[in-house]
Formats: C-alpha cells, sequence, structure tokens
C-alpha cells in the first residue's frame, strides 16, 4: 500500500501564529495532491487542491517539492475556528485504477 | 443543494446482523464513493462506483458488498456485520469519473458492532 506520512501532532498554537504542517508521499508517480480540513466528527472538506508547485488561498499556502516527494501546508495569523484535524491526500494509480490515499491527519489547536 | 446524504447517522449492530447504509448526492456527479475512518488510520476506500451501473473494489472490501441503484443513490451493505467493522463509514462523490479528482463528502455513519 502506497503511504502518505504526516506530521503527528497535536499543534497547539496561539492566536495570531503561523504554523506549517508537511506531508511525505512514496508514491512518485502521483500527479495530484490536496489538503482536506476535518472537524470533529464530522466529514472531510476540500481545503486546497495542489497540482503544480503550489496554491495560496487567502491565509493558507500549500507547496509541492516533487523532487523531494514532499507537501506543505502553512496557515498564517491562526484563527480560533482553523481548529481542526487536516488531511493530506495524495493519488495513486494501482494497477487498472486510481485511488486517493489519505494521510491519517495532523490535529490543530488555536487558543485564545 | 443537500450535497451526500447518508443515512442513518448511527446505528448499533449486534454480530452477525445485517444492514445497509444509504447514500444519496444531488450534483449530479457520476462517481460516488464509500470509505471507512478508524482511528489511528486514514480514510481507507472500501468500494467505489465511476458510473452509474458499474462498481469497483477499493483497498478493503472483505464484509460489503455495494450498490449504485441509480446516478443518485449509492448503497454499502453489511451482510454479517463484525466488530472489526464498527468504524465511521463515508460516502463521497465527484464529478468526472476520475478517482482522484476533488471528492466532497457526506456526514457520515458511525456504526457500532457489538
Amino acid at each position: 500500500r502506497k503511504e502518505v506520512e504526516q506530521d503527528p501532532g497535536p499543534f497547539n498554537v496561539p492566536e495570531g501564529a503561523t504554523v506549517a504542517f508537511n506531508c511525505t508521499y512514496s508514491n512518485s508517480a502521483s500527479q495530484s495532491f490536496f489538503w482536506y480540513r476535518q472537524d470533529c466528527r464530522k466529514e472531510p472538506k476540500l481545503l486546497m487542491s495542489v497540482y503544480s508547485s503550489g496554491n495560496e488561498d487567502g491565509r493558507f499556502t500549500a507547496q509541492l517539492n516533487r523532487a523531494s516527494q514532499y507537501i506543505s501546508l502553512l496557515i498564517r495569523d491562526s484563527k480560533l475556528s482553523d481548529s481542526a484535524t487536516y488531511l493530506c491526500v495524495a493519488n495513486y494509480y494501482g494497477g487498472s485504477q486510481g485511488n486517493l490515499i489519505f494521510g491519517k491527519g495532523t490535529k490543530l489547536s488555536v487558543k485564545p | 443543494n443537500a450535497g451526500v446524504t447518508q443515512t442513518p447517522k448511527f446505528q448499533v449492530l449486534k454480530t452477525g446482523q445485517s444492514m445497509t447504509l444509504q447514500c444519496a448526492q444531488d450534483m449530479n456527479h457520476n462517481s460516488m464513493y464509500w470509505y471507512r475512518q478508524d482511528p489511528g488510520m486514514g480514510l481507507r476506500l472500501i468500494y467505489y462506483s465511476a458510473s452509474e451501473g458499474t462498481t469497483d473494489k477499493g483497498e478493503v472490501p472483505n464484509g460489503y458488498n455495494v450498490s449504485r441503484l441509480n446516478k443518485r443513490e449509492f448503497s454499502l451493505r453489511l451482510e454479517s456485520a463484525a466488530p472489526s467493522q464498527t468504524s465511521v463509514y463515508f460516502c463521497a462523490s465527484n464529478e468526472g469519473g476520475d478517482i482522484t479528482d476533488t471528492q466532497y463528502f457526506g456526514p457520515g455513519t458511525r456504526l457500532t458492532v457489538l
């Protein structure tokens, strides 16, 4: 099984802090990458897609380093509402089908 | 749009009982998926349906069956539940038939097998 590995966390940070999550993937053929956010006892929701070297959306920046098979997510000016688990996801093609491989997630807790 | 809906939200079964988890989407998506999520594990794909009329096994299909009833609905059946199937089950869907496209998830079904 191809793996996606994430920082184990939890990350406990004060409001306004900058926090970075790291993720590595084992399948060099992976082409599509995502960060999902999952609140406690809720479903995962897409935060960002990462198709090229990186992507930025407001306070969130995702970067991709294909040579190192490494993806990162940077959150600037953390808000209380950013508290959640962040899932790193990579695609994987095995045999005749594609698949998404989910990391186990990194928990973020933003404190006042 | 309601997006992806799942029923029931919670279920407790005894070992050996059967049940069907229901999933429906109103986004006119071609592809639908069933995942399970266990503590300390990432989401794992059970079965998927790339389009109406087709189903394929994912990473952990044993003990499950699926039916793509129509374009909107994709059900997951446990014929003889086992404690190892205690988990949170998520249904997901996406547009283009490519499993690697962005997926939209339902709220989940929390299943406990005693």
